[in-house]
């Protein structure tokens, strides 16, 4: 099994450009989450599913959006991009509720 | 809301003293987890607690959650280079919708060998 897959690993934007993180996960996990983390400031939630078809915002979604069209699949989108987005994105999932996250790798973003 | 506080933020030993990082919640938490995140990598799971008063271990880990279910400790006995790294507690959120963990800021652990 391969877990929790993010695509990219790094990318770098200019402001105002858009662009999808790719989650995708192997597990049969309904629930998915999406978590931004700042030197220092712990993971902060900005989306989460629990089951496909449904989305709900977490601490930070201003400026992100979601789709859960399938178990396996949970993108990120990001629209207009600011320098306040420039973050280390984890894409997680469990199958059961509140227990034992997997994370995937990461995606490093810069936007500048 | 609730709030997961991780004190200390960072610390740094000596190859072979011990760490402890404490985690204390301003509400009752069902459950409390431990993750462990390397430099440039990512979490990992760690372990869950359950009961008031439970203490696992894990070879050199301990875990401990406190009798209130508001508190929770790790310890590592004689720590090693390979123990670097954030660790992170996390508890579900309480009220409406359960279905999102809160994680505290973490403590960063740095280890001279």
């Amino acid at each position: 099994n391969a877990g929790v897959t993010q695509t990219p690993k790094f990318r770098i934007l200019k402001i105002g450009q858009s662009m999808t993180l790719q989650c995708t996960q192997d597990m049969n996990h309904n629930y998915m989450y999406w978590y931004r983390q700042d030197p220092g400031m712990g993971l902060k939630l900005i989306y989460y599913s629990v089951g496909a078809g449904i989305t709900d915002k977490g601490e930070v979604p201003n400026g992100y959006n979601v789709s859960r069209s399938t178990t396996e699949d949970f993108p990120l989108r990001l629209e207009l991009a600011a320098p306040s987005q420039t973050s280390v994105y984890f894409c997680a999932s469990t199958g059961v509720i509140n227990y034992g996250y997997t994370f995937g790798s990461g995606t490093r973003l810069t936007v500048v | 809301g609730q709030q997961v506080m991780q004190i200390p933020q960072y610390q740094h030993v000596q190859e072979g003293e011990d760490f402890t990082t404490y985690c204390n919640s301003s509400t009752t938490l069902s459950n409390i987890q431990w993750y462990k995140q390397r430099p440039g990598g990512h979490p990992v799971f760690l372990i869950q607690l359950v009961k008031s008063g439970e203490v696992k271990k894990q070879k050199r880990l301990t875990f401990q959650f406190g009798e209130a279910k508001k508190n929770s400790s790790l310890h590592i006995t004689a720590t090693q280079t390979t123990d670097v790294g954030t660790y992170f507690c996390a508890g579900p959120r309480s009220g409406g919708s359960n279905y999102k963990l809160t994680f505290g800021k973490g403590t960063l652990l740095t280890v001279n060998p």
